[in-house]
């Protein structure tokens, strides 16, 4: 079946420093590709995505870039603040599913706590 | 923007107690899901709708039934509320499997202890 792998957190940064959250995925079919993001005692919010193979997804200063060939959608920041402590969840969607819906497979989670 | 709001941010229930946890969206989204989500686990697909009336087992649906009689709503069950389901419960919403590419939006949660 679908799955997401994330690398294991937590991540502790300093502020300004460069981030990469990496994230890989097997599917059945031709999936669309998320990052979302949880802000501490929040629900998980939409932070990017990418539906076809070499798009690249942006927002906040984040970016993703879907690599069809090695199967990633690795997270970057070139430089993180305080506020960017979060967890961050990678996910995909596979049309090739059944039963209807978009269902989303995430990954586990990764931790994220920048420090001044 | 849509907005999904879950009907309680805490809640404290007695073992054996039936359980309901109410979510309403107002995009008119056809896509209604529940998931559960524990430290290390993730999220855990409980159960998923993709009309009204209509509902389909996720990956781990025992425990648990729901409910969506009206498209805007869709709430979900504990029968018999167990300590093992003390968890935090998301619920999100999304356009029809043909917008593919299209997110999920969700609520804020609610965190349900079982004591």
């Amino acid at each position: 079946g679908d799955s997401v792998t994330q690398m294991e957190g937590p991540v502790t940064l300093s502020e300004e420093a460069f981030l990469t959250i990496n994230c890989t995925y097997t599917a059945t079919g031709y999936p669309s590709l998320f990052w979302y993001v949880q802000y501490p005692g929040e629900g998980l919010q939409l932070l990017l995505k990418a539906t076809k193979a070499d798009d690249k997804g942006s927002n906040k200063g984040f970016e993703a870039t879907y690599r069809k060939e090695t199967t990633s959608f690795h997270l970057e920041k070139g430089s993180v603040q305080v506020s960017d402590s979060a967890v961050y969840f990678c996910a995909l969607s596979d049309p090739t599913l059944g039963g209807g819906g978009n269902k989303l497979t995430f990954g586990t989670g990764t931790q994220l706590k920048v420090e001044l | 923007d849509v907005k999904v709001t879950q009907s309680s941010r805490y809640l404290v229930k007695r073992t054996g107690e039936k359980v309901f946890l109410e979510c309403v969206q107002d995009m008119d989204h056809e896509n209604m899901f529940w998931y559960r989500q524990d430290p290390g686990l993730g999220l855990r697909l409980i159960y998923f709708s993709y009309d009204v009336k209509m509902k389909e087992k996720g990956d781990i649906p025992e425990g648990y039934s729901v409910s969506r009689e009206k498209k805007e709503r869709f709430s979900l069950i504990l029968e018999s509320a167990s300590t093992n389901q003390t968890s935090m419960y998301l619920c999100a919403s999304s356009l029809s499997w043909r917008g593919m590419g299209h997110g999920y939006t969700f609520g804020s949660g609610t965190r349900l202890t079982v004591v």
